[in-house]
């Protein structure tokens, strides 16, 4: 079975470094996705992707966060200068459609951010 | 902008026992409704979800959801859980109209099933 894919599985950085998460989506889906989760809270949607181009974002997705797909499989995200507050779980995931009834987004497993 | 309520925070139930998860939102348009579950150590998965139609959905591993709308209501039901139904589940919403693509998910309830 199709699946999406996240690595690495867990990163550790300093405070002010910049990372880069790693998606690759389910090779036919056309819409992807962001969220997170800070240890002990809920998952929160960052971002939505489609055509190329953010189609929604959270609050919480400011100037510091950027997503990308530089090629036909694979979909980043960059916190160009991580705080410590961004220590959580990262989720990537995508889904076919963007609403219809087939509906469904798939999660990956996530990358735990760890920033010291 | 929507919201997702789930009561429980943490159940344990012996094995046998059935189950029921709260879940309310808050939107006054209309939704589409999921349940997903994360069993330890693995990612999120679908456990049923609700477009339009039927409001009493059945989901995989004997899981099933009724959509009360005078209720702003999505709960999860099981007859009779098993130890492996041990997993966190979340309940989540999103708007029903062109262009959302956001899920909203609630703050997840764990549930311990004891042999």
């Amino acid at each position: 079975e199709p699946e999406v894919t996240q690595t690495p599985s867990h990163q550790v950085t300093q405070m002010g470094q910049e990372v880069i998460l790693r998606c690759v989506p389910i090779s036919n889906h056309l819409y992807f996705y962001w969220y997170r989760q800070i240890l002990g809270q809920k998952v929160e949607f960052l971002v939505s992707f489609y055509n190329n181009e953010i189609s929604e974002k959270s609050e919480i997705f400011d100037d510091q966060f950027s997503v990308e797909r530089p090629d036909g499989s694979n979909f980043t995200l960059k916190i160009r200068s991580t705080k410590l507050e961004d220590s959580a779980m990262y989720f990537c995931a995508s889904s076919e459609t963007g609403g219809k009834s087939s509906y469904e987004q798939y999660f990956g497993p996530g990358t735990r951010l760890t920033v010291t | 902008a929507q919201s997702v309520s789930q009561h429980n925070h943490h159940v344990i139930l012996s094995e046998a026992a059935s189950l029921e998860l709260g879940c309310n939102y808050s939107y006054g348009g209309t939704v589409n409704l999921f349940w997903y579950v994360q069993y330890p150590g693995q990612h999120l998965q679908l456990l049923l979800k609700y477009f339009s139609g039927d409001p009493l959905v059945k989901g995989i591993k004997g899981f099933e959801a009724e959509f009360i709308k005078s209720k702003f209501s999505f709960n999860l039901r099981k007859p009779s859980v098993q130890w492996s139904d041990t997993a966190e589940y979340f309940c989540a919403v999103k708007r029903d109209s062109g262009g959302y693509q956001k899920v909203t998910f609630g703050t997840g309830t764990k549930l311990q099933v004891i042999p």
